[in-house]
């Protein structure tokens, strides 16, 4: 059984197209996360929710816009996507990390490539 | 900020132990210190995690001086298998920021 999952695996779209990336965990945790990891493996976290609640917004572009319909699903939406939003997207499940008390687990990712 | 340094590259022979440093500098008091394997086209993998002094798993251990602004990732006898890139993780309060990798290459 995967843990967390995220599709599509691979997303080869144009630029100004929109696009969503779904991720799924069935660990029963109550915090979500979407990562972004570029061609320098730089791994940057984007947004976090806990229990449905964005707890964590990093200074993302808002053509991004995370969505959770309840607490095992945090999709990712992106509008008019631009060459630079190319990279491998992780979404990661945990429980409540207080003071990173914890481990987070994370999906197999989604490769997007913006042409 | 919970910013984390760590050195871009190591290489190492089966066998050997590696250690892998990560200096956070202004990490909170209470917060934990986290580190993470990447292969190659896959998530992160959570390796270990401490607070103070030193732990240990059946994988690894992980070296915290008293000071806290430091953090060192003891693999030991590394096998070919263990080449993949290593992050560490620092936490400062509610915000979080992972180091840029260390990617350790194992030669037989």
């Amino acid at each position: 059984d995967t843990a967390v999952s995220q599709t599509p695996k691979y997303l080869v779209t144009q630029m100004g197209n929109d696009k969503s990336i779904k991720c799924e965990q069935n660990l029963g945790h109550d915090t979500m996360y979407w990562y972004k990891q570029d061609s320098k493996k730089f791994l940057k976290i984007m947004f976090s929710y806990n229990n449905k609640e964005l707890i964590i917004n990093e200074t993302v572009p808002n053509r991004f816009s995370p969505k959770s319909p309840d607490k095992a699903h945090l999709n990712l939406h992106i509008n008019s996507l631009e060459l630079g939003d190319s990279a491998v997207y992780f979404c990661a499940s945990s429980h409540r990390l207080a003071g990173g008390l914890g481990e987070q687990y994370f999906g197999p990712g989604t490769r997007l490539t913006v042409t | 900020l919970a910013k984390t340094t760590q050195p871009i590259s190591m290489d190492s022979y089966e066998g050997q132990e590696v250690n892998i440093t990560c200096s956070h500098n202004n990490i909170a008091t209470n917060d934990y210190i986290t580190w993470y394997q990447q292969f190659p086209s896959q998530g992160p993998r959570f390796i270990i995690q401490g607070y103070k002094t030193k732990v240990t798993n059946e994988v690894a251990s992980l070296f915290i001086p008293a000071d806290r602004k430091s953090s060192t990732l003891s693999l030991p006898r590394v096998s070919l298998s263990d080449t993949a890139v290593y992050y560490c993780l620092g936490w400062n309060f509610n915000k979080f920021y992972f180091g840029s990798g260390t990617k350790l290459n194992v030669k037989p």
